[in-house]
């Protein structure tokens, strides 16, 4: 167990619709990534923040969004969802940038 | 921009071969440098680390990496897997403001 926690496990939607990933980061963990894992796009990052402030951005879609709370957990937001949205999605906390990464065990999404 | 190149998209190998698979990236910066393997159906654990220091580290479950700055490399190696190997491997480099970006994975399939 790495300690960073994401709900739900698994999420079935239809296109068009709205759904909000939740991840809680390692305890005294203040950087939170997202990350979407596709067979064919391999593990991309999406976002970065740290300790309440975006920090870095990927290659994420303006459909997607997402924050992180006084409380350091995090939440990201998919709107307009098309059946490529379908993926993994995984959160990961580290300390601060540049240190190791914590891996949730990931959000499988799957939009119909 | 950063990114990183995982040369090999699927190795098969027979238990006790030796395994290196290649990691290349792109950033004229300071990098901190990581190996993750997934195993099937789980989250991302990391394998080995490198900040700074001897280029040459050593991770759990007998991996080690060498990172070669001329050549922006940062290669696994194990002199013998195991059919507990199989899974997929990930490089990652954190250095451009902080952002960790993944290569594309390598498939790991060992014969028992």
């Amino acid at each position: 167990d790495s300690g960073v926690t994401q709900t739900p496990k698994h999420l079935i939607t239809a296109t068009g619709q709205r759904v909000t990933l939740r991840c809680s980061p390692r305890s005294g963990d203040l950087s939170v990534y997202w990350y979407q894992q596709s067979l064919d796009q391999g593990l991309q990052f999406l976002i970065q923040y740290y300790n309440g402030e975006e920090r870095a951005k990927g290659n994420i879609l303006e459909r997607f969004s997402a924050q992180q709370f006084p409380d350091l957990h995090s939440e990201l937001n998919l709107s307009s969802l098309e059946l490529g949205d379908s993926a993994l999605y995984f959160c990961a906390s580290s300390v601060e940038k540049g240190t190791e990464a914590f891996f949730g065990q990931g959000t499988r999404l799957t939009v119909v | 921009a950063q990114s990183v190149s995982q040369h090999n998209h699927h190795v098969i190998l027979s238990e006790a071969a030796s395994l290196e698979l290649g990691c290349n990236y792109s950033y004229g910066g300071t990098v901190n440098l990581f190996w993750y393997v997934q195993y099937p159906g789980q989250h991302l654990q990391l394998l080995l680390k490198y900040f700074s220091g001897d280029p040459l580290v050593k991770g759990i479950k007998g991996f080690e990496a060498e990172f070669i700055k001329s050549k922006f490399s940062f290669n696994l190696r194990k002199p013998s897997v195991q059919w507990s190997d199989t899974a997929e491997y990930f490089c990652a480099v954190n250095g451009e403001r902080g952002k960790l970006i993944f290569g594309q994975g390598t498939e790991l399939s060992v014969k028992p």
